[in-house]
């Protein structure tokens, strides 16, 4: 069964410091991995895109990390602010199917001053 | 990137009624999408809205609940009928431009129903 589960559910840190999100999916066949920040009230918004053969790609002070083999990504966050509260959505591709998408539930952070 | 503009952004409506939700994307995209995204939920994939033809829609979800239209390749509606609170629910437009399991997904801001 395909399915993207993600830990933890919440987090709370001190602002300016680090993070990481964890993402462990069971989808296959594989094709790309996302994540996406979703503000509260809005809609979620592209942090990273990753295929197969990247093990990691950066955006700012994101980074996100995949392990294709063991089918784990993670989002590290450095010096934290108080905008990076959010929800994190892990989002998997499968390379056939009409709805090729799955999407985790979500890491809800908050970063506190 | 593309810009989605979703009308309502928020609504609060009563039992029985219906409420459209409109999309507009700034440039034409190849796919269109609406998703619900339920309290503490992960998105879910209602239906891909086909240009000039009927949507297809994702298993547990049927035409006479979800009526969606798609005139063009910019714009489309998602129509949620006969409302019950179990459908309180935030509707979001998605497009791809690419198609295919590699193309960037785009996401509107988001329409938050509550049904009371």
């Amino acid at each position: 069964k395909n399915q993207v589960e993600q830990s933890p559910q919440s987090l709370i840190i001190l602002e300016g410091k680090n993070c990481t999100l964890q993402c462990n999916y069971t989808v296959s066949p594989f094709s790309n991995l996302r994540w996406y920040k979703q503000d509260t009230g809005r809609g979620p918004v592209s942090l990273t895109i990753m295929t197969f053969s990247e093990n990691t790609k950066s955006n700012g002070r994101y980074t996100a990390t995949l392990d294709a083999d063991t089918k784990q990504s993670s989002l590290h966050i450095t010096a934290s602010q108080l905008s990076d509260s959010a929800s994190y959505i892990c989002v998997v591709s499968v390379q056939t199917g009409a709805n090729n998408l799955f999407f985790g539930t979500g890491t809800r952070l908050t970063v506190i001053p | 990137s593309a810009v989605i503009s979703q009308k309502p952004s928020r609504d609060i409506c009563q039992r029985g009624t219906s409420l459209t939700i409109q999309c507009q994307v700034d440039s034409q995209v190849t796919m269109m999408f609406w998703y619900r995204q339920q309290p503490g939920q992960s998105l879910t994939l209602i239906a891909t809205a086909n240009q000039g033809s009927e949507a297809t829609y994702e298993s547990g979800f049927v035409i006479d609940k979800f009526p969606i239209s798609r005139p063009n390749l910019t714009f489309s509606t998602l129509t949620v009928s006969n409302m019950s609170p179990e459908d309180s629910s935030i509707y979001l437009c998605s497009v791809t431009r690419t198609g295919g399991a590699s193309g960037e997904l785009f996401f509107g801001e988001g329409s938050r129903l509550t049904v009371l």
